[in-house]
Protein backbone atom coordinates (compact mmCIF):
# COMPACT_ATOMS: atom_id res chain seq x y z
CA UNK A 1 0.00 0.00 0.00
CA UNK A 2 1.20 3.48 -0.48
CA UNK A 3 2.34 5.60 2.37
CA UNK A 4 -0.73 8.32 3.52
CA UNK A 5 0.05 11.49 5.42
CA UNK A 6 -2.69 13.30 7.31
CA UNK A 7 -2.11 15.62 10.32
CA UNK A 8 -2.15 14.52 13.80
CA UNK A 9 -5.36 16.33 15.18
CA UNK A 10 -7.95 18.56 13.89
CA UNK A 11 -10.50 20.28 15.79
CA UNK A 12 -14.32 21.00 14.43
CA UNK A 13 -17.68 22.64 15.75
CA UNK A 14 -20.72 20.92 15.66
CA UNK A 15 -22.77 21.44 13.03
CA UNK A 16 -20.07 22.49 10.94
CA UNK A 17 -18.34 20.43 7.90
CA UNK A 18 -15.71 18.85 8.91
CA UNK A 19 -12.64 18.21 6.21
CA UNK A 20 -10.04 16.16 6.66
CA UNK A 21 -6.97 15.86 3.81
CA UNK A 22 -5.06 13.18 3.05
CA UNK A 23 -2.11 13.14 1.03
CA UNK A 24 -0.86 10.22 -1.06
CA UNK A 25 1.51 11.18 -3.59
CA UNK A 26 3.06 7.68 -4.38
CA UNK A 27 -0.75 5.95 -5.19
CA UNK A 28 -0.58 2.97 -7.60
CA UNK A 29 -3.34 3.14 -11.13
CA UNK A 30 -4.72 0.08 -8.87
CA UNK A 31 -5.10 1.00 -5.23
CA UNK A 32 -8.00 3.05 -4.28
CA UNK A 33 -8.52 5.51 -1.15
CA UNK A 34 -10.13 4.21 1.54
CA UNK A 35 -11.51 6.06 4.66
CA UNK A 36 -12.04 4.32 7.97
CA UNK A 37 -12.60 5.86 11.41
CA UNK A 38 -12.12 4.35 15.28
CA UNK A 39 -14.61 5.95 18.09
CA UNK A 40 -12.06 5.36 21.29
CA UNK A 41 -12.50 1.46 22.55
CA UNK A 42 -14.26 -0.17 19.57
CA UNK A 43 -13.08 -1.27 16.22
CA UNK A 44 -12.62 0.34 13.01
CA UNK A 45 -15.63 1.35 10.85
CA UNK A 46 -15.67 1.43 7.34
CA UNK A 47 -16.78 4.97 6.11
CA UNK A 48 -16.00 5.06 2.25
CA UNK A 49 -14.02 4.45 0.03
CA UNK A 50 -13.02 5.91 -4.15
CA UNK A 51 -10.49 5.16 -7.03
CA UNK A 52 -10.73 8.94 -9.15
CA UNK A 53 -14.40 10.03 -8.67
CA UNK A 54 -15.70 12.13 -5.90
CA UNK A 55 -17.91 9.68 -4.15
CA UNK A 56 -21.01 10.80 -1.39
CA UNK A 57 -22.83 8.40 0.88
CA UNK A 58 -24.67 8.20 4.01
CA UNK A 59 -21.81 8.86 5.94
CA UNK A 60 -19.60 11.67 4.43
CA UNK A 61 -18.23 12.64 1.16
CA UNK A 62 -15.02 11.53 -0.66
CA UNK A 63 -13.30 14.32 -2.79
CA UNK A 64 -9.84 12.79 -4.97
CA UNK A 65 -7.73 15.10 -6.59
CA UNK A 66 -7.58 14.67 -10.38
CA UNK A 67 -3.70 13.66 -10.54
CA UNK A 68 -5.03 11.28 -7.33
CA UNK A 69 -1.84 12.54 -5.24
CA UNK A 70 -4.72 13.64 -2.34
CA UNK A 71 -7.94 13.67 -0.94
CA UNK A 72 -10.51 14.93 1.64
CA UNK A 73 -13.01 13.19 3.45
CA UNK A 74 -16.22 15.65 4.02
CA UNK A 75 -18.22 15.84 7.36
CA UNK A 76 -21.26 17.83 6.39
CA UNK A 77 -22.50 18.28 9.41
CA UNK A 78 -20.16 16.80 12.55
CA UNK A 79 -22.05 15.62 16.09
CA UNK A 80 -20.07 15.02 18.89
CA UNK A 81 -20.50 11.32 17.96
CA UNK A 82 -17.90 11.58 14.79
CA UNK A 83 -15.13 12.50 17.58
CA UNK A 84 -13.26 10.00 16.42
CA UNK A 85 -9.36 8.71 14.76
CA UNK A 86 -9.91 9.07 11.05
CA UNK A 87 -7.43 6.57 8.88
CA UNK A 88 -6.85 7.28 5.32
CA UNK A 89 -5.29 4.12 3.68
CA UNK A 90 -4.53 3.68 0.32
CA UNK A 91 -5.25 0.21 -0.67
CA UNK A 92 -5.77 -2.27 -3.75
CA UNK A 93 -8.43 -4.61 -2.44
CA UNK A 94 -5.96 -7.26 -2.37
CA UNK A 95 -3.49 -6.85 0.01
CA UNK A 96 -3.65 -6.25 4.01
CA UNK A 97 -5.21 -3.45 5.52
CA UNK A 98 -2.10 -1.19 7.02
CA UNK A 99 -3.17 1.36 9.03
CA UNK A 100 -0.94 4.67 9.95
CA UNK A 101 -1.52 6.82 12.82
CA UNK A 102 -4.82 8.86 11.36
CA UNK A 103 -6.19 12.03 12.24
CA UNK A 104 -7.80 12.63 15.50
CA UNK A 105 -10.96 14.78 14.65
CA UNK A 106 -12.43 16.10 18.25
CA UNK A 107 -16.08 17.99 18.06
CA UNK A 108 -16.76 20.36 20.38
CA UNK A 109 -19.95 21.73 20.94
CA UNK B 1 -24.54 -4.66 5.62
CA UNK B 2 -21.48 -7.03 6.40
CA UNK B 3 -21.43 -7.61 10.52
CA UNK B 4 -18.69 -9.23 12.38
CA UNK B 5 -18.97 -10.34 15.42
CA UNK B 6 -15.93 -10.42 17.99
CA UNK B 7 -16.29 -12.14 21.53
CA UNK B 8 -15.71 -11.97 24.79
CA UNK B 9 -15.55 -7.70 24.43
CA UNK B 10 -13.35 -7.66 27.89
CA UNK B 11 -11.86 -10.66 28.96
CA UNK B 12 -9.14 -10.52 32.63
CA UNK B 13 -6.65 -13.65 33.02
CA UNK B 14 -4.47 -14.24 35.14
CA UNK B 15 -0.88 -14.69 33.86
CA UNK B 16 0.13 -17.65 32.48
CA UNK B 17 -3.20 -18.94 31.23
CA UNK B 18 -4.57 -19.37 27.72
CA UNK B 19 -7.63 -16.76 26.43
CA UNK B 20 -9.79 -17.43 23.27
CA UNK B 21 -11.07 -15.39 21.01
CA UNK B 22 -13.79 -15.71 18.79
CA UNK B 23 -14.77 -13.86 15.49
CA UNK B 24 -17.30 -14.80 13.53
CA UNK B 25 -18.89 -13.00 10.21
CA UNK B 26 -22.84 -13.15 10.75
CA UNK B 27 -24.00 -12.68 6.79
CA UNK B 28 -21.33 -13.27 4.88
CA UNK B 29 -18.31 -15.82 4.12
CA UNK B 30 -15.03 -14.81 4.74
CA UNK B 31 -11.72 -17.06 3.35
CA UNK B 32 -9.54 -14.71 4.82
CA UNK B 33 -9.56 -12.65 7.96
CA UNK B 34 -7.50 -10.33 9.88
CA UNK B 35 -6.27 -10.04 13.57
CA UNK B 36 -5.07 -6.78 14.96
CA UNK B 37 -3.32 -5.36 17.93
CA UNK B 38 -3.45 -2.18 19.38
CA UNK B 39 -1.81 -0.45 22.49
CA UNK B 40 -3.00 2.54 23.86
CA UNK B 41 -2.54 5.39 21.74
CA UNK B 42 -1.21 3.37 18.89
CA UNK B 43 -2.57 2.82 15.83
CA UNK B 44 -3.23 -1.07 14.90
CA UNK B 45 -1.14 -3.58 14.27
CA UNK B 46 -1.09 -6.25 11.90
CA UNK B 47 -0.37 -9.92 13.60
CA UNK B 48 -1.44 -11.93 10.99
CA UNK B 49 -3.82 -13.17 7.98
CA UNK B 50 -6.33 -15.90 8.95
CA UNK B 51 -6.76 -18.50 5.90
CA UNK B 52 -10.13 -21.03 5.98
CA UNK B 53 -8.35 -24.37 5.97
CA UNK B 54 -4.81 -23.36 6.04
CA UNK B 55 -2.43 -22.21 7.75
CA UNK B 56 -2.36 -18.08 9.06
CA UNK B 57 0.14 -15.75 7.73
CA UNK B 58 1.92 -14.03 10.63
CA UNK B 59 3.54 -11.12 10.54
CA UNK B 60 7.13 -10.81 11.22
CA UNK B 61 7.57 -10.35 15.28
CA UNK B 62 4.67 -12.10 16.28
CA UNK B 63 5.02 -15.39 17.70
CA UNK B 64 2.97 -18.06 15.60
CA UNK B 65 3.23 -20.53 18.94
CA UNK B 66 1.98 -17.86 21.16
CA UNK B 67 -1.01 -16.35 19.09
CA UNK B 68 -2.71 -20.06 17.75
CA UNK B 69 -4.92 -19.09 15.10
CA UNK B 70 -7.69 -21.49 14.00
CA UNK B 71 -9.85 -20.48 10.34
CA UNK B 72 -11.87 -23.33 10.39
CA UNK B 73 -15.09 -22.32 8.80
CA UNK B 74 -15.82 -19.78 6.03
CA UNK B 75 -17.16 -17.78 9.00
CA UNK B 76 -15.60 -18.30 11.92
CA UNK B 77 -11.57 -17.66 12.70
CA UNK B 78 -9.94 -17.82 16.36
CA UNK B 79 -7.22 -16.26 18.25
CA UNK B 80 -5.82 -17.99 21.67
CA UNK B 81 -3.39 -16.61 23.31
CA UNK B 82 -1.03 -18.97 25.16
CA UNK B 83 0.70 -18.48 28.59
CA UNK B 84 -0.60 -15.43 28.12
CA UNK B 85 1.96 -12.43 30.03
CA UNK B 86 0.77 -8.82 31.41
CA UNK B 87 2.64 -7.45 28.36
CA UNK B 88 -0.15 -8.93 25.95
CA UNK B 89 -2.42 -6.79 27.71
CA UNK B 90 -4.32 -5.38 24.66
CA UNK B 91 -6.92 -4.48 22.35
CA UNK B 92 -7.46 -7.43 19.55
CA UNK B 93 -9.22 -6.61 16.71
CA UNK B 94 -10.26 -8.81 13.69
CA UNK B 95 -11.89 -8.26 10.57
CA UNK B 96 -12.65 -9.42 7.06
CA UNK B 97 -13.77 -9.20 3.86
CA UNK B 98 -16.27 -10.75 1.93
CA UNK B 99 -15.51 -13.83 -0.23
CA UNK B 100 -18.14 -12.72 -3.10
CA UNK B 101 -17.89 -9.02 -2.43
CA UNK B 102 -16.56 -6.68 -5.37
CA UNK B 103 -13.03 -5.43 -5.67
CA UNK B 104 -12.60 -2.76 -3.58
CA UNK B 105 -15.23 -3.39 -1.37
CA UNK B 106 -14.18 -1.97 2.53
CA UNK B 107 -13.26 -4.53 5.31
CA UNK B 108 -15.84 -5.22 8.14
CA UNK B 109 -14.09 -5.00 11.78
CA UNK B 110 -15.22 -6.97 15.08
CA UNK B 111 -15.63 -4.47 18.20
CA UNK B 112 -12.63 -5.43 19.71
CA UNK B 113 -11.39 -7.66 23.15
CA UNK B 114 -10.03 -5.68 25.65
CA UNK B 115 -7.27 -8.08 27.17
CA UNK B 116 -6.22 -7.67 30.65
CA UNK B 117 -3.39 -10.07 32.15
CA UNK B 118 -2.66 -9.88 35.51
Amino acid sequence: DAKTTQPTSMDCAEGRAANLPCNHSTISGNEYVYWYRQIHSQGPQYIIHGLKNNETNEMASLIITEDRKSSTLILPHATLRDTAVYYCIAHSGYSTLTFGKGTMLLVSP
Amino acid sequence: GAVVSQHPSRVICKSGTSVKIECRSLDFQATTMFWYRQFPKQSLMLMATSNEGSKATYEQGVEKDKFLINHASLTLSTLTVTSAHPEDSSFYICSARPTLGRIGAGYTFGSGTRLTVV
